[in-house]
Order: C-alpha cells, then structure tokens, then sequence
C-alpha cells in the first residue's frame, strides 16, 4: 500500500461544468476526510466518512458539492455547477480514529 | 468556536533554528499536530503532542506546547535549505469525528 490516492492530479474545466474526483485511501483506514485548500490558506475541513456512512457533511461549502464512499473503500467528491470560486486543491485523508491523518498529494481544480 | 493563528512569514539562516508559533482555541483539542508542506505537494506529518504533555523532542524537532496560554510552537534545530516549506498547525475537533481546523501556515524560508 503506497499511501492515499487522488486522481487526477490536476484538473481544468469550464465553468458550469460537473466535476468528479476519486480518492484511494490507505486499505486499512476506516476514516476518510476531505479537504479544500485555497491559494495560501490552510486546508479547509469539507466531510468524512466512517466506513460508508457520510458522519458530518454540514460544512460542505453549498448543494453542489456531495461526496459518496458506496462500499467503504474509495470515494468520490463531485462539484456541480463549477464556479471560478470552486478552483483550489481538494486534499483527501484517510485514519484509524484517534490516530493521525494520512494526506494525499490532492486534486489542483482550475475553473475557467 | 475553532480558531488557529499563525505568523505568515518566517526567514533563517541555514544552521540557525527556526521557531514556528502558532495559537489555537480549542482546549478540548487532545492532539495538536504539525504537518509540512512543499510547493506542489500534499500535506506531511511531521510530529504532534498530546494535550496532556509539556514538550516533545523528535529529533532536530521539539514541539512545546503551553495549554495555559493556548499556544503551540515548532523548533527545528540546525536548519537546512530542505525545511524551506509552509508549516501548518492543527487542533483536532474529537467532537466531529476527528476534524482538523488548521492555521493559515507559516512559510518558511532558509538562506544559505
């Protein structure tokens, strides 16, 4: 197991275009988290799942971001709608509770 | 509420040590972490400390944490050209399934 995954690296799209990006987290980690970090901010906390079920998801930014995680393994993260607001990195993590965070390298979004 | 503060701008001498502060809100927080940030490039742990202890050494790391004054910093020891990265500090939610609220970053840069 090499760590978290997040496909793809990079990511251009047009403005009003939906948008979806995976996450692979380590096998193991029953806990998977997403974040968004924007141009020299800190990573901002979006949702996370225990196993498949979505525990927290009020902070996602508005109803055109949803996350899934359908079998408890990878998720998904997609944006509707994109806006030129939306353009940041999307970082996914994944733990054990009670135990640190593993990041991945994050998905770059640029809405043009 | 959640708030983590960090100086924006930090410049050192290659073999000086540098001094990360950083100021949380949370006094539930059981861990404050330390994570490392390379332009490009996803986020690395690099040490925490437990709420209940005072300090911790990690190698040319040590992390002291005053609960008193909310108030963490990171020292590295002998600073190499390497360390030049944005240093994050985080304050975990235990209330919200291990949520990380984390500083705006300090970045770090090391002069020959």
């Amino acid at each position: 197991d090499t760590g978290v995954s997040q496909n793809p690296r990079h990511k251009i799209t047009k403005r009003g275009q939906n948008v979806t990006f995976r996450c692979d987290p380590i096998s193991e980690h029953n806990r998977l988290y997403w974040y968004r970090q924007t141009l020299g901010q800190g990573p901002e906390f979006l949702t996370y799942f225990q196993n498949e079920a979505q525990l927290e998801k009020s902070r996602l930014l508005s109803d055109r971001f949803s996350a899934e995680r359908p079998k408890g393994s990878f998720s998904t993260l997609e944006i509707q709608r994109t806006e030129q607001g939306d353009s940041a990195m999307y970082l996914c993590a994944s733990s054990f509770p009670n135990y640190g965070y593993t990041f991945g390298s994050g998905t770059r979004l640029t809405v043009v | 509420g959640e708030d983590v503060e960090q100086s924006l701008f930090l410049s050192v001498r290659e073999g000086d040590s540098s001094v990360i502060n950083c100021t949380y809100t949370d006094s539930s927080s059981t861990y404050l972490y330390w994570y490392k940030q390379e332009p490009g490039a996803g986020l690395q742990l690099l040490t925490y400390i437990f709420s209940n202890m005072d300090m911790k050494q990690d190698q040319r790391l040590t992390v002291l944490l005053n609960k008193k004054d909310k108030h963490l910093s990171l020292r590295i020891a002998d600073t190499q050209t390497g360390d030049s990265a944005i240093y994050f500090c985080a304050e975990v939610n235990n209330n919200a399934g291990n949520m990380l609220t984390f500083g705006g970053g300090t970045r770090l840069m090391v002069k020959p």
